[in-house]
């Protein structure tokens, strides 16, 4: 069965840090990983990632996929409050219109 | 462009009856996924609608159902309420061209909760 992991489930840190946060997948005929940002309402859209190896970046948010350890990584640099949310990642499947495959979710806490 | 629009965005309804819930898509998206998030089980894939054909089912029981219209709007129906069905149900819609990309973009959701 397809099945999307992340860790940790959970992370608390201080502005100003750096946050890695992980995406592993077993998915059959893999297409491509997405990164969403979830706070108080609808997850909002971050990166859509195909290719392994090749770093999407935005602001202070990057993220790269290794289809080879079948991962992916979003770091977030220098954060801050606002940074506060849960971070989805999903997994598109080639044939599977439409359906994204979801892991349980990072919940990011960002202390002042 | 406006976003995705759910409504209604907040529902309560008692055991056995049923709901429809309703979702507008991005202008010129063609697909619509519906999605359940809960607690428990997290984000989970209802149902895809393009050009008015289900494209895609995920693995709940025959009670949630759904459509979509000639203008992309989409509609799902749960008969037969359950506790368990409550939830907040997610839309998303996306614009399926060209169709190597594959952003979907979230609408508000609908918050239902069955007593």
């Amino acid at each position: 069965e397809d099945k999307v992991v992340q860790s940790p489930l959970s992370l608390v840190v201080h502005e100003g840090d750096t946050v890695t946060l992980n995406c592993s997948y077993e998915v059959t005929n893999f297409r491509s990983l997405l990164w969403y940002k979830q706070e108080k309402k609808a997850p909002t859209f971050l990166f859509m990632l195909t290719s392994s190896g090749i770093e999407k970046k935005s602001g202070r948010l990057s993220s790269i996929l290794d289809k080879k350890e079948l991962s992916s990584i979003l770091n977030i640099t220098a954060t801050q409050t606002g940074d506060s949310a849960i971070y989805l990642c999903a997994v598109e499947a080639y044939n599977q219109g439409g359906k994204l495959i979801f892991g349980q979710g990072t919940e990011l806490s960002v202390k002042p | 462009k406006a976003g995705v629009t759910q409504t209604p965005r907040y529902l309560i309804k008692t055991r056995g009856q049923q709901v429809t819930l309703s979702c507008s898509p991005i202008s010129g998206h063609r697909s619509v996924s519906w999605y359940q998030q809960t607690p428990g089980q997290g984000l989970q894939f209802l149902f895809e609608y393009f050009s008015e054909t289900q494209r895609n089912k995920g693995n709940f029981p025959g009670r949630f159902s759904g459509r979509q219209f000639s203008n992309s709007r989409s509609e799902m129906n749960v008969s037969t309420l359950e506790l368990g069905d409550s939830a907040l149900y997610l839309c998303a819609s996306s614009s399926d061209f060209p169709r190597s990309s594959y952003e979907q973009y979230f609408g508000p959701g609908t918050r239902l909760t069955v007593t």
